[in-house]
């Protein structure tokens, strides 16, 4: 059953702290994205990545970053310089980088807090 | 700047009792709106795409069209599980994808 895997579902960071969310899918799509979910806000873009060693900053890059040197696979690391980290992580993937033709996949998230 | 809007905030509806949500986006070069359903704590589930005003597309009991300037999902004789946080999106291209910020639906038994 296809699909994408976000772990761990709940994740809590200290002050000062690097933690890094995983995403794997097993679509065989080329494009992913993360996107953060915060309270009476849309979902904003934080990354993407269309092809295996290329991403691209999104609205919100500042204090992320990534990697994408499989196919399936897509990991964020919120670094200590996001300083507003608390928030639901939603990684997503595409067939193609147009996403309209498509649209997304999601996965089932990860709440990030800071303890 | 790209806006979609939404409205209602919230709905709460007896069940069996139809109602529509609405979309009202301002989109340069519009290529697709999209309709997503999101559960509490999960991840959003595509629903709809609608390219082109004058478009419609069904899956149950919902019903999504799309206009020049909004798009509306209309919801026939909800049952309780179709309680959820409904998004909508759209997209001038590519990786410019703008989320409204849902209408969250509760279907009373």
């Amino acid at each position: 059953d296809g699909g994408i895997t976000q772990s761990p579902k709940y994740l809590f960071r200290k002050e000062g702290q690097n933690v890094t969310l995983s995403c794997e899918q097993n679509l065989n799509h080329d494009a992913m994205y993360w996107y953060r979910q915060d309270p009476g806000q849309g979902l904003r873009l934080i990354y993407y990545s269309q092809i295996v060693n290329d991403f691209q900053k999104g609205d919100i890059a500042e204090g992320y970053s990534v990697s994408r040197e499989k196919k399936e696979s897509f990991p964020l690391t919120v670094t200590s310089a996001q300083k507003n980290p608390t928030a639901f992580y939603l990684c997503a993937s595409s067939l193609t980088g147009a996403a309209f033709e498509n649209g997304y996949t999601f996965g089932s998230g990860t709440r990030l807090t800071v303890v | 700047e790209d806006q979609v809007t939404q409205s209602p905030e919230a709905l709460r509806l007896q069940e069996g009792e139809s109602s529509s949500l609405n979309c009202s986006y301002t989109v340069s070069g519009l290529r697709g709106l999209f309709w997503y359903r999101q559960d509490p704590g999960k991840g959003p589930e595509f629903l709809f795409t609608l390219y082109s005003a004058g478009e419609e597309k069904e899956k149950e009991r919902l019903k999504a069209t799309l206009t020049k300037k909004e798009s509306f999902l209309h919801i026939t004789a909800p049952k309780p599980e179709d309680s959820a946080t409904y998004l909508c999106a759209g997209t001038g291209g590519y990786q410019k994808v703008t989320f409204g910020t849902g209408t969250k639906l509760q279907v009373i038994p």
